[in-house]
């Protein structure tokens, strides 16, 4: 079953404007990542947080981790069109041998 | 060139069919997964390897077999493919070491396989 479950499903924005997507969780964790797949490609790692982080910055993107609900939201500041792609946030369900879980996705289309 | 490749990218076969889908890394990762993916279901985990003596069975085994040849190589097989085999097969790896309960994943650029 899926760990993960994003929200929304899919996101449309103009450029410029912040995206920002949710991701549930039902476990325990070590960590939480997101995940980006641009269309019938490969998914890329974006950034990690550790269940004892709150907050993490990388360039535009910011993600947040409250365990206390067991969620996670990432945030894409001054979205570009190049954002356009699927993102997925996956756990390891308080596992360290590797295994992850992905949710569903949240489908980011950014227009120009 | 890319850490994570695999072949074929494309394939269309036919039902009943033998199929063996392949990934190799020059990452120099221990630890190797198989995952299809379906519109609207996200990733779900095939099988996975820790290393070249283990192998594990994921969410959605049946119908697949796994070999590990090597630590760089883990090839999928579908023993006798299905329409419902249709999807898009990823691999990916991981690292062992100080930060391995840190398991971020590497993809390769994917599989698409048909089966009609």
């Amino acid at each position: 079953s899926q760990q993960g479950e994003e929200d929304p499903q899919a996101l449309s924005i103009q450029e410029g404007e912040n995206a920002t997507m949710n991701c549930s969780y039902k476990t325990s964790i070590n960590n939480l990542q997101w995940y980006r797949q641009n269309s019938g490609r490969g998914l890329v790692h974006l950034i990690l947080i550790r269940s004892n982080e709150r907050e993490k910055h990388s360039g535009r993107l910011r993600v947040t981790l409250d365990t206390s609900k067991k969620s996670s939201s990432l945030l894409i500041t001054a979205s570009r069109a190049a954002d356009t792609a699927s993102y997925f946030c996956a756990t390891d369900r308080g596992s360290t041998l590797g295994r992850l879980y992905f949710g569903r996705g949240t489908q980011l289309t950014v227009w120009p | 060139d890319a850490d994570v490749t695999q072949t074929p990218r494309n394939r269309i076969t036919k039902t009943g069919k033998r199929i063996m889908l392949e990934c190799s890394q020059t990452k120099g990762h221990d630890r190797m997964y198989w995952y299809r993916q379906d519109p609207g279901l996200g990733l779900r985990l095939i099988y996975y390897s820790f290393d070249v003596k283990d192998i594990n069975k994921g969410e959605i085994s049946d119908g697949y077999s796994v070999s590990r040849q090597a630590q760089a190589k883990f090839s999928l097989s579908l023993e006798s493919a299905i329409p419902n085999q249709t999807a898009l097969y990823f691999c990916a790896t991981s690292d062992r070491g100080p930060r391995s309960s840190y398991n971020e994943q590497f993809f390769g650029p994917g599989t698409r396989l048909t089966v009609l």
